[in-house]
C-alpha cells in the first residue's frame, strides 16, 4: 500500500510558540492532502484540504490564520499551528489521495501538547 | 450534506466468533466508500475501497460489501489483533471530494 509520512511523531512547545508539522508522501505524488484533528474517543474532523500549488480550503470554523497549511510539492504538505495555546493540544493526521487507484492514504498521526 | 452511521458503537467478541459491522450512508453521487482500521494513538490504516452496489473485497479475515445504501465489514473467526476501530468514509461526487467518516465502532476480540 501507498505510505505516507509525518514529522514529529510528538511534540511538546510553550504556549505561544508555533509548531510546524511535516507530510509527506513517500511513494506517489499527492496532488491533494488534507489535514485532520481528531480528539480522545471521537472520529476524525477535517480541518482543511490542500492542494499543490494554491491556498488550502479550511473548514468552518477552523482559523486559517492560526493553522497555517503549505502544499509546496506533490509530496509534501505542512501545517504551522501558530501562537499555540493548550487548546490547541490535540492529535493531527494528515491524509494524501492517491489518484491511481483512487484512494486516500493517512499518516500516523502527531500528538502535540502546548503548556 | 453526506451521512454516515455506523453501528454497533462498540463490540466485544471471543476469539473465533465471527460478525459484522454496519455502515449507512446518504451521500450525493458516490464516487467512493472507504474502510479503514485504527488503532489507539495511531494514524488510519487503510482497508478497502467500494465504489459501486454488489461490490466486495477481501482481506485476510476481513470482507466488505456494499449495497445502495449500506455497507457491511464481515470479521470471520477474529483473532485478539483485529482489535481496534473500524471507520466507515464516503466520498460524494460533487464538489471537493472530501470523506464524510462515521463515528466508528470499536471492537475488541478476547482470546
Amino acid at each position: 500500500g501507498a505510505v505516507v509520512s509525518q514529522h514529529p511523531s510528538w511534540v511538546i512547545c510553550k504556549s505561544g510558540t508555533s509548531v510546524k508539522i511535516e507530510c509527506r508522501s513517500l511513494d506517489f505524488q499527492a496532488t491533494t492532502m488534507f489535514w485532520y484533528r481528531q480528539f480522545p474517543k471521537q472520529s476524525l474532523m477535517l480541518m482543511a484540504t490542500s492542494n499543490e500549488g494554491s491556498k488550502a480550503t479550511y473548514e468552518q470554523g477552523v482559523e486559517k490564520d492560526k493553522f497555517l497549511i503549505n502544499h509546496a510539492s506533490l509530496t509534501l504538505s505542512t501545517l504551522t499551528v501558530t501562537s499555540a495555546h493548550p487548546e490547541d493540544s490535540s492529535f493531527y493526521i494528515c491524509s494524501a489521495r492517491r489518484q491511481v487507484p483512487y484512494e486516500q492514504y493517512f499518516g500516523p498521526g502527531t500528538r502535540l501538547t502546548v503548556t | 450534506e453526506d451521512q454516515v452511521t455506523q453501528s454497533p458503537e462498540a463490540l466485544r467478541l471471543q476469539e473465533g466468533e465471527s460478525s459484522s459491522l454496519n455502515c449507512s450512508y446518504t451521500v450525493s453521487g458516490l464516487r467512493g466508500l472507504f474502510w479503514y482500521r485504527q488503532d489507539p494513538g495511531k494514524g488510519p490504516e487503510f482497508l478497502f475501497t467500494l465504489y459501486s452496489a454488489g461490490e466486495e473485497k477481501e482481506k485476510e479475515r476481513l470482507k466488505a460489501t456494499l449495497t445502495k445504501k449500506e455497507s457491511f465489514l464481515h470479521i470471520t473467526a477474529p483473532k485478539p489483533e483485529d482489535s481496534a476501530t473500524y471507520l466507515c468514509a464516503v466520498q460524494g461526487g460533487w464538489g471537493d471530494y472530501k470523506l464524510s467518516f462515521g463515528a466508528g465502532t470499536t471492537v475488541t476480540v478476547r482470546a
